[in-house]
């Protein structure tokens, strides 16, 4: 499986600023995706980062609010905007390969919003 | 609406014996079950998985069950070991909204108590 690192690991922030949160592979992925574990809730998914062009959302999520980049197959950004208390969540990457089924999960970046 | 359910939050069980961790969904669409493992300040870890076309599916202490007439699936450890603790997670891919988007559940809480 591939490896996953993201950047922070956690920070906090002040409400009504924003955050860009990286994720690196050290392998050609696929698929990348973005999700967000709110406290004592399940994982759901954010979006669906495409390489060289915009990302596909769910519902709920809108790209103002979630910007995401994906330059390359290696590399993804998911910027929080205009925080509120309510964006405190940890926020995970996953990947996966075409012909697999698994997600394979960063370490998560752990938001605390003030 | 969530779709795929852990009931129990929490589930403690005496090392060497079986720990048995239930998931039930919704959506008869489902076509493919994970369950993941979650330590504290990590992503979740992808254990085991099952396509809706069997019933069983068995890697070493893990077995994943499969019952598509009552949409449950459960996760069997045997022997349970300390190191076995950490938040279970299951999750289903909806076959209809994508090839690779999960649903998660809410997560068990496993202590394996030595």
């Amino acid at each position: 499986s591939a490896v996953i690192s993201q950047k922070p690991s956690r920070d906090i922030c002040q409400r009504g600023t924003s955050l860009t949160i990286q994720c690196q592979v050290d392998s050609q992925v696929t698929m990348m995706f973005w999700y967000r574990q709110q406290p004592g809730q399940s994982l759901t998914l954010i979006a669906t980062a495409n390489q060289g062009s915009e990302a596909t959302y769910e519902s709920g999520f809108v790209i103002d609010k979630f910007p995401i980049s994906r330059p390359n197959l290696t590399f993804s950004t998911l910027t929080v905007s205009n925080m509120s208390p309510e964006d405190s969540s940890i926020y995970l990457c996953s990947v996966s390969q075409s012909r697999g089924h698994e997600q394979y999960f960063g370490p998560g970046t752990r938001l605390t919003v003030t | 609406d969530q779709q795929v359910k852990q009931n129990s939050p929490s589930l403690s069980v005496q090392e060497g014996r079986i720990s048995i961790l239930n998931c039930d969904y919704t959506n008869s669409m489902f076509d493919y079950f994970l369950w993941y493992k979650k330590y504290p300040a990590e992503g979740p870890t992808f254990l085991i998985s099952i396509s809706s076309i069997k019933d069983k599916n068995e890697d070493g202490r893990f077995t994943v069950f499969l019952n598509k007439s009552a949409k449950h699936l459960s996760l069997h450890i045997v022997p349970s070991q300390p190191g076995d603790s950490a938040v279970y997670f299951c999750a289903a891919r909806g076959k209809a909204t994508g090839a690779n988007n999960l649903f998660f559940g809410t997560g068990t809480r496993l202590t394996v108590i030595p």
